[in-house]
């Protein structure tokens, strides 16, 4: 257990909508990052968050937003949804800004099905 | 661009085999080249590398960077079923105070046969 908690583990939705997805970091971590894993991309960066500010933007689409709120845990928007945004969303923490040790916490993920 | 890429993508062997897994990179202001097991959700932390030339070891795992040649190798001696998963290679790029990201190769599915 990486203490980074996510919810929900398993989501199905149709196109066109709109879902949320939720991590909470490890506590005392300061750093939150979204991941996308599809089975032709591998892991994709999206997103990251340091102590509620954005910190690095990734590949990310316009139809996607995340945010950080005051006591560290993250939402990932993801709306007008298309198929092709079937994936596993990781959220990550690390203690800092930067990952110093290499070593980033994920949690479980959230696996999205578009329908 | 930033590209990171591994090879094989699959690995079938058995047990007691030892296996060599690569990874080669083309990342502006490289920072540190990292390992990860993914074994059914969440990958974990195996290695992480910034100087060319001196391996980390972990039991049975080892990896070493060569920044010159832009790759690095994750071998795996002995290995045993619970070594099946697939093995992540990711680079750190940034610069100056800015924040490095993580750039992930698809990954090397490693399956271990009794």
């Amino acid at each position: 257990d990486s203490g980074v908690t996510q919810t929900p583990k398993h989501l199905i939705t149709a196109t066109g909508q709109r879902v949320t997805l939720r991590c909470s970091p490890r506590s005392g971590d300061l750093s939150v990052y979204w991941y996308q894993q599809s089975l032709d991309q591998g892991l994709q960066f999206l997103i990251q968050y340091y102590n509620g500010e954005e910190r690095a933007k990734g590949n990310i689409l316009e139809r996607f937003s995340a945010q950080q709120f005051p006591d560290l845990h993250s939402e990932l928007n993801l709306s007008s949804l298309e198929l092709g945004d079937s994936a596993l969303y990781f959220c990550a923490s690390s203690p800092r800004a930067r990952i110093n040790t290499g070593e980033l916490f994920f949690g479980e993920g959230s696996r999205l099905t578009v329908l | 661009e930033d590209k990171v890429v591994q090879s094989p993508l699959s690995l079938v062997v058995h047990e007691g085999d030892t296996v060599t897994l690569n990874c080669s990179y083309e990342v502006t202001n490289f920072r540190s080249l990292l390992w990860y097991k993914q074994e059914k959700k969440a990958p974990t932390f195996l290695f992480m590398l910034t100087s060319s030339g001196i391996e980390k070891k972990s039991g049975r795992l080892s990896s070493i960077l060569d920044k010159k040649e832009l790759f690095s190798i994750l071998n795996i001696t002995a290995t045993q079923t619970g070594d099946s998963a697939i093995y992540l290679c990711a680079v750190e790029s940034g610069y100056g105070g800015s924040q490095g990201n993580l750039i992930f190769g698809k990954g090397t599915k490693l399956s271990v046969k009794p």
